[in-house]
Parts: structure tokens; sequence; C-alpha cells
């Protein structure tokens, strides 16, 4: 069965480095995703993603980070200049549509990039 | 604003014992679907149990089953003959039907199935 793959599982980084969270979606999908979980509390909607253009972002996707379909493939998150209250794990999730009714609409999540800020 | 909230963070049942885990969220939409999640440690979250929020039967999955209280805005999930394969952390979610782009998610219950 298709899977939305992430890598890598867990990143480390130093305060102030960029990171690239990468993520395949499935591959007839045309809909993405990036969520995030600071421990211990909710899974976030961070922005999602079609045709090349952000669809909606909420008030935590700021100018530091960006989101990239780089190729037929990937689905990546940047973040520019990391904080120490960036340390989260990464959700990434596709779906197939993204309106009309549920069917074919429900996004399929990976399994997470623990994202640790030093 | 949609919140959702899930207030026991973990819980325990001994193998074959039934569970129940509690979620209420808060919107003023009418329209919208309740989901709950099953992440598996390491793994991707899956769809364990969708409601749509017109219906007002309690969706069931085999041992799965919700009770949907709409008023209340409750939607509690019920696992039957826990197996130790249900250990996984499970969340709560809501999504509008007008807007499938954005989940809103509860924190969370870490389920401990024992053998």
């Amino acid at each position: 069965e298709p899977e939305v793959t992430q890598t890598p599982s867990h990143q480390v980084t130093q305060m102030g480095q960029e990171v690239i969270l990468r993520c395949v979606p499935i591959s007839n999908h045309l809909y993405f995703y990036w969520y995030r979980q600071i421990l211990g509390q909710k899974v976030e909607f961070l922005v999602s993603f079609y045709n090349n253009e952000i669809s909606e972002k909420s008030e935590i996707f700021d100018d530091q980070f960006s989101v990239e379909r780089p190729d037929g493939s990937n689905f990546t998150l940047k973040i520019r200049s990391t904080k120490l209250e960036d340390s989260a794990m990464y959700f990434c999730a596709s779906s197939a549509q993204g309106q009309g009714s549920w069917v074919g609409n429900e996004q399929f999540f990976g399994p997470g990039t623990r994202l640790t800020v030093l | 604003a949609q919140t959702v909230t899930q207030s026991q963070p973990e819980m325990s049942v001994q193998e074959a014992e039934t569970v129940t885990l509690s979620c209420t969220y808060d919107t003023s939409e009418n329209n919208y679907y309740l989901f709950w999640y099953k992440q598996p440690p390491s793994r991707q979250m899956i769809l364990v149990i969708r409601q749509e929020a017109y219906k007002q039967q309690n969706a069931t999955e085999n041992r799965f089953s919700v009770n949907f209280q709409k008023a209340a805005k409750s939607f509690s999930l019920k696992i039957s003959d826990s197996q130790l394969g249900d250990t996984a952390m499970y969340f709560c979610a809501f999504i509008m039907v007008h807007n499938f782009n954005k989940f809103y998610f509860g924190s969370g219950t870490k389920l401990n199935v024992k053998p």
C-alpha cells in the first residue's frame, strides 16, 4: 500500500542553522501539508500546498519557513534559521483532492521527522 | 476558533479489556468530520474511524466505536477486546467540510495495552 515517507527520521541542528525536511507524498496525490507537534502539545497545522502554491498557512508559518516541490516526487519544508522553539516532530501529509466530499480528501500522514535544535 | 481537547495524556488497559478515550471539541461550525487517528511507535498516523457530524448514528469499525454527542461536543473512542497491537498514541481530530486543508488535532492519548 502506498505510504508517505519522510527523511530524516531525526535531525539535530544548531540554533541559527538552516534545515530542510523532506517528504515523498503518495504518487498520485495533489495536495500536500505540513504539521508539527511540540513535545506534549497538540499537532498543529502549518501549511497546505497545491499546484505549486501555498493554499493556506497558519500564523506559525512565518518568513522563516518555506515549502517547495522541487521535482515530481519530493515536498520539502525549509526552516531558514532555526530557533530552540522549532524543536518538534514535523509531519507531512498528502491527499488526492482538497475539496468536495471526504472521499478522495483523506490525508495520509508520514511517520514524522523529529527536529532537535540545540 | 476550533479546538480539540484530549484530557487523558496516558492510559493503560489489560489485554482483552475495553477502554474509552475521551475527546471534546469546540466549534461554531455545523458541518464537519471527526476522526480518531492511531500512531504506533515510530510509525505514521493511520485513520481508525471517522464520524460525519450530520450523522446521528455512531460510527463503528470492528473493535473500535465512537460515542458522538454533538450537543455536548464530545467524541469518545471505545476499543473493545484490546490487543497488544493497539498500543499507540491516539489523536482526536476535526476538519471542517468547507476546508479540507486543515486538521485540528488534540494533544493525543498514549494507550498502553498490557499483557
